[in-house]
Parts: structure tokens; sequence; C-alpha cells
């Protein structure tokens, strides 16, 4: 049974680095069947997508967090990784993986828990 | 980038009524459209995709439809564990842009 686990440190300081781990069960991450993204979510507000990572290594990131954001895959670990450099407040939000299917249309289909992140000092 | 604007902001009804929430893109994005539900302090959970395909196991109360510009989500006869928020998805192109939600209450 597939399962999305994000992880991550809970509280970040402004400046920091954000370091975010989805570890994936059920199924390998090794594969062109499969994409994967990150949506965050702001405490009481919608949902904004952040970034996608294709199997071969091809990623897509909001314009808006281009220049401080990297999303990667771990293989070996069955892991896909978020790096958001330079937090602020703003960043503060609960951050979700989500596993969509290579096939038209199914986007996000499957999604963990989250993971709640704060931006404080 | 394509912005999704969604209407109503937030919507009140009661068990058993038909209710209908409106996503409007900036441009044209054919049926690349999903609608996603959002109980409090859970994840978003897709409904539709496609605009107007049910996700397996969502009942058929639930429909959508739409293409272009234009797209609705129709709740016929509400049930209790109806009472949640929806967001519409864009998946034409990236950046992907959700609309601002409907808390439905």
């Amino acid at each position: 049974q597939l399962q999305l686990q994000e992880s991550g440190p809970g509280q970040v300081k402004p400046s920091e680095t954000l370091s975010l781990t989805c570890s994936v069960s059920g199924t390998s991450i090794d594969t062109s069947a499969y994409y994967w993204a990150w949506i965050r979510q702001p405490p009481g507000k919608g949902l904004e997508w952040i970034g996608t990572i294709y199997h071969g290594g091809t990623t897509y990131y909001t314009p808006s967090l281009e220049n401080r954001l990297s999303i990667s895959m771990d293989t070996s670990n069955n892991q896909i990784s978020l790096k958001l450099n330079s937090v602020t407040a703003t960043d503060t939000a609960m951050y979700f993986c989500t596993r969509s299917l290579m096939v038209a249309g199914r986007e996000f289909g499957r999604w963990g828990q989250g993971t709640l992140v704060t931006v404080s000092s | 980038d394509i912005q999704m604007t969604q209407s109503p902001s937030s919507l009140s009804a009661s068990v058993g009524d038909t209710v209908t929430i409106t996503c409007r893109a900036s441009q044209g994005i054919r049926k690349d459209l999903g609608w996603y539900q959002q109980k409090p302090g859970k994840a978003p959970e897709r409904l539709i995709f496609e605009a107007a395909t049910l996700q397996t196991g969502v009942p058929s109360r639930f429909s959508g439809t739409g293409s272009g510009t234009e797209f609705t989500l129709t709740i016929t006869g509400l049930q209790p564990e109806d009472f949640a928020t929806y967001y519409c998805l864009q998946h034409s192109s990236y950046p992907r842009t959700f609309g601002q939600g409907t808390k439905l209450e």
C-alpha cells in the first residue's frame, strides 16, 4: 500500500535552509510511471504548488521560489527531498508531498499527511 | 502563468442541498483540471480529474463539467461529510495553479 511520509525539523530560523524529506513506501520512485511534487499551505490559507520532479531529474519550480528551491530524488533510499534556502516567516506552512501518474489528468492523486514548518527565531 | 479564479470563496448550505462551485481559467486549459476536497487537519484528496472523471470511490453525487476556461463542480444532495473546502487545479502548464478555495459550511 502506497504511503508518503513527510519529515522535517518542525522549526527553522529565518535566513536558514529548510530541508524536508518525503519517504515513499509501497512503490519504487525509480520508475517513469510516476512524478512527484511538493505543495504547501500556509496556516488558514489555500494550496500552493511549489515544485515537481520527474523520473530522470527534470524539475519545475514556482517562479516566486525558483532561486531558493531545489527538489531532488534519492532512489537508493526511495525518498524525495526539498531544500528551500533563506527562509522567512512567509515560508511557514504545512508542506505536502504528492505522487502523480504519468497518465493524462492524473495530477496529485496521492498525498502525504504533511509536515508543519514554522519559521521563527 | 494561468490564473484560476474560483467562486464563491464560501458557501452556506444544508444537508440535501445542491451546490455548484465555479473555476475560471485565465486562458484555455482544455480539460486539464482537477477538483480536490480538503477536510480540516487533513491532506487534500482528488475528487475529479480531466474536468469530469470521477476518482474511483468518490460518490456519484459529485460531478464536474467544463472545458477551456469555465469549469464547475456540483454536489447533488449534500451529505454531512461533504462540508469541507474545495479547490480546483489546472495542470495544463507550469506553474501549476490552484483556485483560491471554496469553504462549504
